[in-house]
């Protein structure tokens, strides 16, 4: 089946610094979706994202389907932003419906 | 739109017991989605209803693990007998069929099994 690797996969920065978490896979996507696991555990969507560039306040994110990645960036981090960075991705040849998750990044924002 | 609902939060139970996890998806959202998260395997997906009908259970660890969704706004994941193993937390997803295909997930419910 599809693999996603998400690096790194933990980061350490202080408030107001700007981030860039990556996210690679092994085949074609249909889907490609970015949520943050909160402290609470809540998954919140970020980004619904299988090629292209979106924006969200200080959140962005680009996928390049042709080369497998994408890519999620903030900007001026928050203490709020603290959590973990989960890609996940779907090819329905492999599996419609079947959201595939990467081990996540653990981003840690200290005041 | 309340989001997806999941009860009960929290539950401890013994080794032996039936736990019943519940879930009420968002309001006309075709697809629902059960997973599991672990520290050891991330998040998988146990099980998925399409239209209140099961359409892949591979996920589905052992035959202690049984889903059932009587109607749209309502499905269980029972446990039965339950392990210390079972420990996880257990989310709930939906997703509607003809809008994105983005899956909006509850806020969990989190298993001690002693």
């Amino acid at each position: 089946g599809i693999q996603v690797e998400q690096s790194p996969p933990d980061l350490i920065l202080q408030e107001g610094a700007n981030s860039t978490l990556r996210c690679n896979f092994s085949d074609s996507v249909n889907n490609l979706q970015w949520f943050h696991q909160n402290p609470w555990g809540q998954l919140i969507n970020l980004f619904y994202i299988p090629s292209g560039t979106k924006q969200n306040g200080r959140l962005s994110a680009t996928t390049v389907a042709t080369e497998r990645y994408s890519l999620l960036y903030i900007s001026s981090s928050q203490t709020t932003d603290s959590g973990v960075y989960f890609c996940a991705v779907e090819n329905y040849l492999q599996g419609a419906q079947k959201l595939v998750f990467g081990q996540g990044t653990r981003l840690t924002i200290n005041p | 739109d309340a989001g997806v609902i999941q009860s009960p939060r929290h539950e401890v139970t013994e080794m032996g017991q039936e736990v019943t996890l519940r879930c009420k998806p968002i309001s006309g959202h075709d697809y629902l989605f059960w997973y599991r998260q672990t520290m050891m395997r991330g998040l998988e997906l146990l099980i998925y209803f399409n239209n209140n009908v099961p359409i892949d259970d591979s996920g589905m660890p052992e035959d202690r693990f049984s889903a059932k969704m009587p109607n749209a706004s309502f499905s269980t994941l029972k446990i039965q007998p339950s392990e210390p193993r079972d420990s996880a937390v257990y989310f709930c997803a939906s997703r509607h069929n003809r809008v994105q295909n983005e899956q909006y997930f509850g806020p969990g419910t989190r298993l001690t099994v002693t």
